[in-house]
Order: structure tokens, then C-alpha cells, then sequence
């Protein structure tokens, strides 16, 4: 079983909330992602990074940011949140070898009414 | 950008029968997974699979990556296997950025 935490799993908030979704993994892996997913529907990578100051934004276009600071740690922040923010957040990461085989956190539910 | 097509869609099993889904993608690949996502939304990876054949239980996985597809099997089939499952690939480099398909939802019935 891999070591990837995503707090809170679920988070109903106004609008115009700043948020921050948590990530952590214990495996020391390099690589984290975060990516988006509306119900019933495919994943779409938001962001990633390739290690501590590293960040890049994914194919998805988001309003979100990210920070990493620490190996372990991967937060996302919304600044200001909307309703079209509304969906399901899930932080993944893998190691820089050959398999490159991700593992993903429980996800964050979040709903901006 | 690389199309990733899944199918069937949607597929509804009595327990104890066999499956086979399928990915299709439009672009070498160097990298291409399946996951498995439980009705809870967590995701399970279940092959590191670029090219091959791996099993793993009662799944099994191939991929031709000459031909630009990979096929899941799922072996006497269980209410535990119900979900969707999906198809992700990378198109170059080490980047791990996963381009991912729209699923295959699997119902198990008892």
C-alpha cells in the first residue's frame, strides 16, 4: 500500500473562501501531481513537480496553485473559491525510476456553494 | 495531443464471468497504466505496463505497443471488482504526466 494523505477528504465552503487541500506522501518520491476529476468523468492533470521549488501546470487550465517546499508535501491552494470549483482533487506521486508507477491519496471532495 | 479511447463504456458482469477491456491510444507511448477506482473514488494502480504482458491475480494485463492498444482481463469475476478502471498513458519523455482515458465503469452483480 503506498503512503499518500489528502486532508480534509471532504470540504463544503462558501464563496470567496481561500482554501488549501493537504497532500503528504512518506516515500520520498520526487514526483506529485494533482489532478481533477468531475463525477463519472476522466482525470485531468492540474499540476506537478518534480521535486522541492519545482512546480509546473498541468494540461488542465486551473485557478489553483501549489507549493513545494518540502519532499513530502504538495498542498493546493484557491485563493478565491467558486462554485465551478466545485469537483474531486486527487494528489498522486511516484518515483523517479524506471516504472515511474503512480499512487494516488484518498481525494478531496470539494463543493464551493 | 494523444486520444486515449476506452471501451466498452460501460460493462455489467455476473459474478464468476470473464472480461476483457480495452485502450486505445493514437501515439507511441513510453509509459501506460491501469487503475482501478473504488466506489469510494480512492485509486488503485494495478499495471505499470508499456508494453507486455503482466498478471497479477485474477487480472492480466497486454499491451502492443506497435499497434497502440492494451487489454485488461479480468478472470472469474468478483462484487469487489465493480468500479471503473482506467487507461492512462505518457507520450514522452520522464515527466510521468499522465494523459488518462474516460473509463470503463464495471458492475458486478452477485
Amino acid at each position: 500500500e503506498a503512503d499518500i494523505y489528502q486532508t480534509p477528504r471532504y470540504l463544503v465552503i462558501g464563496t470567496g473562501k481561500k482554501i488549501t487541500l493537504e497532500c503528504s506522501q512518506t516515500m520520498g518520491h520526487d514526483k506529485m501531481y494533482w489532478y481533477q476529476q468531475d463525477p463519472g468523468m476522466e482525470l485531468h492533470l492540474i499540476h506537478y513537480s518534480y521535486g522541492v521549488n519545482s512546480t509546473e501546470k498541468g494540461d488542465l487550465s486551473s485557478e489553483s496553485t501549489v507549493s513545494r517546499i518540502r519532499t513530502e508535501h504538495f498542498p493546493l491552494t484557491l485563493e478565491s473559491a467558486r462554485p465551478s470549483h466545485t469537483s474531486q482533487y486527487l494528489c498522486a506521486s511516484s518515483e523517479r525510476v524506471i516504472t515511474d508507477t503512480q499512487y494516488f491519496g484518498p481525494g478531496t471532495r470539494l463543493t464551493v456553494l | 495531443g494523444i486520444q486515449v479511447e476506452q471501451s466498452p463504456p460501460d460493462l455489467i458482469l455476473q459474478e464468476g464471468a470473464n472480461s476483457t477491456l480495452r485502450c486505445n491510444f493514437s501515439d507511441s507511448v513510453n509509459n501506460l497504466q491501469w487503475f482501478h477506482q473504488n466506489p469510494w473514488g480512492q485509486l488503485i494502480n494495478l499495471f505499470y505496463i508499456p508494453s507486455g504482458t503482466k498478471q497479477n491475480g485474477r487480472l492480466s494485463a497486454t499491451t502492443v505497443a506497435t499497434e497502440r492498444y492494451s487489454l485488461l482481463y479480468i478472470s472469474s469475476s468478483q462484487t469487489t471488482d465493480s468500479g471503473v478502471y482506467f487507461c492512462a498513458v505518457e507520450v514522452s519523455g520522464n515527466t510521468g504526466k499522465l494523459i488518462f482515458g474516460q473509463g470503463t465503469t464495471l458492475q458486478v452483480k452477485p
